[in-house]
């Protein structure tokens, strides 16, 4: 099962660039999150999504924008890149009708805005 | 807002030893508390997870306890092994509405010495 695939791997930037960082599910979840892991900040939310046409902003939701066409992706822009948004960010996915459904992440994109 | 915190930031055992992570959480409607292990490279992966109306989970060599009324919870593993040798997040959640967002401690590196 592939379960959540994140692309790119990695990312180089240079200020004011703008990009998109894709994420895919295919275990049908309904919840869909983007955070970003920050050293010694743990995991911030960004953005999440309960489903299809349905997004919200997270703790962190400046400068990034998401949509949710589908319930398999859940794409992350960043409109014009800034070095504060150096950070590796992982999407994740869950499902929606049970409060305890674990979080399945993925591996990851690892962000260099210079 | 709900706030995690999670110590120690870093921890060194001996292979065979025992550790311990410890979180507090501040919400007392939180419910739901999960810990994700986090290799170099991969995203968080769930590993043990414990709901408030349980005092103590076991699975194999890993263990979580909660108290709810100091608000703390702790994770154990014991006889570690090198492949232990990640990150690790403490988590928790409110379970309202339809925003089921986890609030993530800051994570414990921990390094199992040979």
């Amino acid at each position: 099962n592939a379960g959540v695939t994140q692309t790119p791997k990695f990312q180089v930037l240079k200020t004011g660039q703008s990009m998109t960082l894709q994420c895919a599910q295919d275990m049908n979840h309904e919840y869909m999150s983007w955070y970003r892991q920050d050293p010694g900040m743990g995991l911030r939310l960004i953005h999440y999504s309960v489903g299809a046409g349905i997004t919200d902003q997270g703790e962190v939701p400046n400068g990034y924008n998401v949509s949710r066409s589908t319930t398999e992706d859940f794409p992350l822009r960043l409109l014009s890149a800034a070095p504060s948004q150096t950070s590796v960010y992982f999407c994740a996915s869950s499902r929606q009708d049970r409060a305890d459904s674990p979080l399945h992440f993925g591996n990851g994109t690892r962000l260099t805005v210079t | 807002g709900e706030n995690v915190e999670q110590h120690p930031s870093t921890l060194s055992v001996q292979e065979g030893d025992s550790a311990v992570i410890k979180c507090t959480y501040s919400d007392s409607a939180s419910n739901y508390f999960p810990w994700y292990k986090q290799e170099l490279g991969k995203g968080p992966q769930l590993i043990i997870d414990i709901r408030s109306n349980v005092g103590e989970k076991k699975d194999q060599r890993i263990a979580v306890t909660l108290n709810k009324t100091a608000k703390h919870f702790s994770l154990h593993i014991t006889e570690t092994q090198p492949e232990d040798s990640a990150v690790y997040f403490c988590a928790s959640r409110i379970s309202s509405g339809s925003a089921r967002q986890l609030t993530f401690g800051s994570g414990t590196q921990l390094t199992v010495l040979p």
